[in-house]
């Protein structure tokens, strides 16, 4: 067990609903970092946060999907109109400033 | 941007054989981190290279960077089916200005059979 904790671990949902992720990192860790797996590839880097601060966003984070880390602490992924394409793994990690990640045990989405 | 590619792509093996795994960056890796992920699961931390021919070790499994740092290797010495799972390579290509955003192989999935 890494800390790093997220919920649901298992979503099903249907094309055009909108679902809510959310990921607690280890306390005292200031990043937060949400990546996407698909089945049979490594995790892409899909955004980052320092604090409550959104620092950079993938290309692979398109309008339908918004995250937030209030006041720094957990963090939330919403996306919004659901499409099949979105059905993936999705890993949340946290570091210090170490370059060091540890990993949630992730949400896996299907989209019927 | 940065690409690595893993080989092989999967691997089956007897229990007590050594096996490697291997990690090849497109560009100068400036960190490189090795993970296992079992099927549905997070991603479990393993090991960290930096330098140029640094080389760690942890229970049987070694990690080494090459000189030119830009390929890795995993060998796992005597497999047990503990073993057996997902093993990525991920990099840190930016020299510090990435955040620690990583960038992972396609991953190497290891089958050890008893």
């Amino acid at each position: 067990d890494t800390g790093v904790s997220q919920d649901p671990r298992h979503k099903i949902t249907k094309r055009g609903q909108n679902v809510t992720f959310r990921c607690d990192p280890i306390s005292e860790h200031n990043r937060l970092y949400w990546y996407r797996q698909t089945l049979g590839q490594g995790p892409e880097f899909l955004t980052y946060f320092q604090n409550e601060a959104q620092l950079e966003k993938s290309r692979l984070l398109s309008d339908r999907f918004s995250a937030e880390r209030p006041k720094g602490s957990f963090s939330t992924l919403e996306i919004q109109r659901t499409e099949q394409g979105d059905s993936a793994m999705y890993l949340c990690a946290s570091s210090q400033r170490g370059p060091a990640q540890y990993f949630g045990p992730g949400t896996r989405l299907l989209v019927l | 941007s940065q690409e690595l590619e893993q080989s092989p792509q999967s691997l089956i093996v007897q229990e007590g054989k050594n096996l490697t795994i291997n990690c090849t960056s497109s560009k100068t890796l400036y960190g490189l981190y090795w993970y296992k992920q079992k099927y549905g699961e997070g991603l479990i931390f393993l090991m960290m290279l930096q330098k140029g021919g640094e080389e760690k070790s942890h229970e049987k499994i070694t990690a080494k960077l090459d000189e030119k740092k830009q390929q890795s290797s995993l060998h796992i010495t005597a497999s047990q089916p503990s073993h057996a799972g997902i093993y990525l390579c991920g990099a840190d290509g930016a020299g510090g200005t990435s955040y620690g955003k990583l960038t992972f192989g396609q991953g190497t999935i290891l089958t050890v059979h008893p």
